[in-house]
């Protein structure tokens, strides 16, 4: 599967926009990218996944460039419970594959 | 309601003690997985099940074993071949692991240390 590249943290105020990036510039053209994201102490959660086209669900908006190179996950009006480490994962969607959780980004909403 | 469910919160190893992790799951998923997160670390693949009576090693599999005989369950018993145990062990499972089937949901983790 192809590598991920994010910021290690990120800081946002309440009610702002919060846009994460992610690099893979790897990504072959049957890899899918996935987003989760930990709150402390917790499991992670499901987020949004993508192929091509951008996607948007009740959570937030995944936005994939026109090369696949890299993808922005925005959350419209980030709250204080937004607070989380959030992961950008390419697996590929032909056969069985394993996710690859890196260290993710460290996103920290502020009052 | 529907989800996965890992047992105990909390476990305490002692020196040389097998322990076994409980990971219950009523979603009807075929797949399963076990991952280890050691602090500021992200996840690491320890063992995963495609289907029962099957399962597969993996980044991390030494001092661990798992078993499948059960659609719903797949525990996962930390041996005393395991020499840094201390960590916090996540569950999940996905419909098929295939695809778009491969979003997997998460149990709330279990902290294991050693006394």
């Amino acid at each position: 599967d192809a590598k991920t590249t994010q910021p290690p943290s990120m800081d946002c105020a309440e009610g702002r926009a919060a846009n994460l990036p992610c690099n893979h510039s790897t990504i072959s053209g049957n890899e899918y990218v996935y987003w989760y994201r930990q709150i402390h102490s917790q499991g992670p959660q499901y987020i949004i996944h993508g192929l091509k086209n951008n996607e948007t669900n009740e959570m937030a908006s995944l936005i994939i460039t026109e090369d696949r190179k890299s993808s922005t996950l925005i959350l419209p009006h980030a709250t204080l419970r937004d607070t989380a480490v959030y992961y950008c994962i390419v697996s590929h969607d032909s056969g069985y594959s394993t996710l690859t959780f890196g260290k993710g980004t460290m996103l920290l909403v502020s009052p | 309601d529907g989800g996965i469910t890992q047992s105990p919160k909390y476990l305490f190893r002692k020196e040389g003690q097998n322990v076994t992790l409980s990971c219950e799951q009523n979603l009807n998923h075929d797949a399963m997985y076990w991952y280890r997160q050691d602090p500021g670390q992200g996840l690491r693949l320890i063992y995963y099940s495609q289907i029962v009576n099957d399962f597969q090693k993996g980044d991390i599999a030494e001092g661990y074993s798992v078993s499948r005989e059960k659609k719903e369950s797949f525990p996962l018993t930390v041996t005393s071949a395991q020499k840094n145990p201390t960590a916090f062990y996540l569950c999940a499972s996905s419909i098929d692991g295939t695809g778009e089937q491969n979003i997997q949901y998460f149990g709330a983790g279990t902290r294991l240390s050693v006394l």
